[in-house]
């Protein structure tokens, strides 16, 4: 039972470029969510999906767009990276219980 | 703005000792109060949940929840060096956090042997 997997690990790209972070989930949860946590500001809600085909905005979702693929996998995007989404990225999954998350995406903007 | 606070310490214990972590919360409609460890490099992981006023025990660790006062705790018995971590206060305004949740900065605990 893998849990959350997100790939990939580790990513560096220069300014400008996009990139798509993915997430599955193997635990038949509703919720799907991507956060961002960087040094000193916790982590902040980017987007989330209560339910196969819904997504709504967090707190944070600017320079970002998302895609609930299916039940199993939320992806991540980010068009034209700026340095400022040097990050990293948790994706996390819930069925009415407390969020999981999973290893995360360290992402470096250059 | 929903905001969670919560002192980034760090909170150091001796081994053996009880160690308390404190928030606080500001929107009164959250239903629903988490406390994750994050150990460094790592990503968060559920210690306790709670919804409802008063305390819940699981094993060393303890959740107290107070909504007319909008603070919630963990208290963690005879720490043990392995309890040395960031820990994630986070709190959801609908039940089970299925909103997403609203995270606190995180305290870090150092558990001197």
């Amino acid at each position: 039972n893998a849990g959350v997997t997100q790939t990939p690990k580790f990513q560096v790209l220069k300014t400008g470029q996009s990139m798509t972070l993915q997430c599955a989930q193997d635990m038949n949860h509703n919720s799907m969510y991507w956060y961002r946590q960087d040094p000193g500001m916790g982590l902040r809600l980017i987007y989330y999906s209560a339910s196969e085909g819904t997504t709504d905005k967090g707190e944070v979702p600017n320079g970002y767009n998302v895609s609930r693929l299916n039940k199993r996998e939320f992806s991540l995007r980010l068009e034209s990276a700026a340095p400022s989404q040097t990050s990293v990225y948790f994706c996390a999954s819930t069925r009415g219980q407390p969020q999981h998350f999973g290893d995360g995406t360290r992402l470096s903007i250059l | 703005q929903k905001e969670v606070e919560q002192n980034s310490g760090p909170l150091s214990v001796p081994e053996g000792a009880i160690a308390s972590l404190n928030c606080t919360y500001s929107d009164r409609g959250s239903q629903s109060f988490f406390w994750y460890r994050q150990y460094s490099g790592k990503s968060p992981e559920l210690i306790m949940f709670i919804y409802s006023n008063g305390d819940k025990e699981d094993g060393r660790f303890t959740a107290q929840l107070n909504k007319a006062s909008q603070y919630v705790s963990l208290l963690i018995r005879d720490s043990q060096p392995s309890d040395s971590a960031t820990y994630l206060c986070a709190v959801g305004f609908s039940g089970g956090g299925a909103d997403g949740l609203t995270f606190g900065k995180g305290t870090h605990l150092i558990i001197q042997p």
